[in-house]
């Protein structure tokens, strides 16, 4: 069974521009979020799509936005970076109900933005 | 205000013994509990879990315990394998569901080394 698959693997961008990550979840796997994941920081909790809604979302600013499509496939967009937006970003799928559901990440985006 | 709190940045054991890493958490609505191994360049891989219900979970040579009242838990590896070398992350969630209502709050990893 595929893992959860990220893309791309690296990203460099410009302060100011924008940028959209992607995400396939495992076969079956209705729920994905996305985390961050920075030196200082540790990981935090961005937000988490299930059946295509928005379900729960961090303390992250707007300029973080994601969709999910009926694929269960999602996309995380970063507007106007910022230098501390360089960061590996996790995805990370899960059944998403029930118990015994624990999320399986991928291998993430390293963002460094100049 | 860390919620999570591995105290110990790193760890080293010798391969063959038993190897301890520890949790503590501050919110008492935390009802499941996980762990994860990290090695560079990939993701955090699941290792075990448990939920509030319980006090101890065992898969293979790893056993998770749950001191609700301490508001601690611990990861026991035994025997300790080179392989076993990574960063392990404790996370908390306060729905059980695996990811909550407010995500999943993960600690800030314990680097575990194994000595040969």
């Amino acid at each position: 069974k595929a893992g959860v698959t990220q893309t791309p693997r690296y990203l460099i961008k410009t302060r100011g521009q924008q940028v959209t990550l992607s995400c396939s979840p495992i076969s079956g796997h209705r729920s994905v979020s996305w985390y961050q994941q920075t030196p200082g920081q540790g990981l935090q909790f961005l937000f988490e799509y299930f059946s295509e809604t928005q379900r729960n979302k961090g303390n992250f600013p707007g300029r973080f936005s994601g969709r999910q499509f009926s694929n269960s496939r999602s996309e995380m967009n970063v507007s106007t970076l910022e230098l501390g937006d360089s960061a590996l970003y996790l995805c990370a799928s899960s059944w998403g109900n029930g118990e015994n559901s624990p999320l399986h990440f991928g291998n993430g985006t390293r963002l460094t933005v100049t | 205000d860390q919620q999570v709190k591995q105290n110990s940045p790193s760890l080293s054991v010798q391969e063959g013994r038993i190897s301890i890493l520890n949790c503590d958490y501050t919110n008492s609505m935390f009802d499941y509990f996980l762990w994860y191994k990290k090695y560079p360049a990939e993701g955090p891989t699941f290792l075990i879990s448990i939920s509030s219900i319980k006090d101890k979970n065992e898969d293979g040579r790893f056993t998770v315990f749950l001191n609700k009242s301490a508001k601690h838990l611990s990861l026991h590896i035994v025997p300790s394998q080179p392989g076993d070398s990574a960063v392990y992350f404790c996370a908390a969630s306060a729905e059980y569901s695996g990811g909550g209502a407010d995500g999943l709050t993960f600690g800030k990893g314990t680097h575990l080394i194994i000595q040969p």
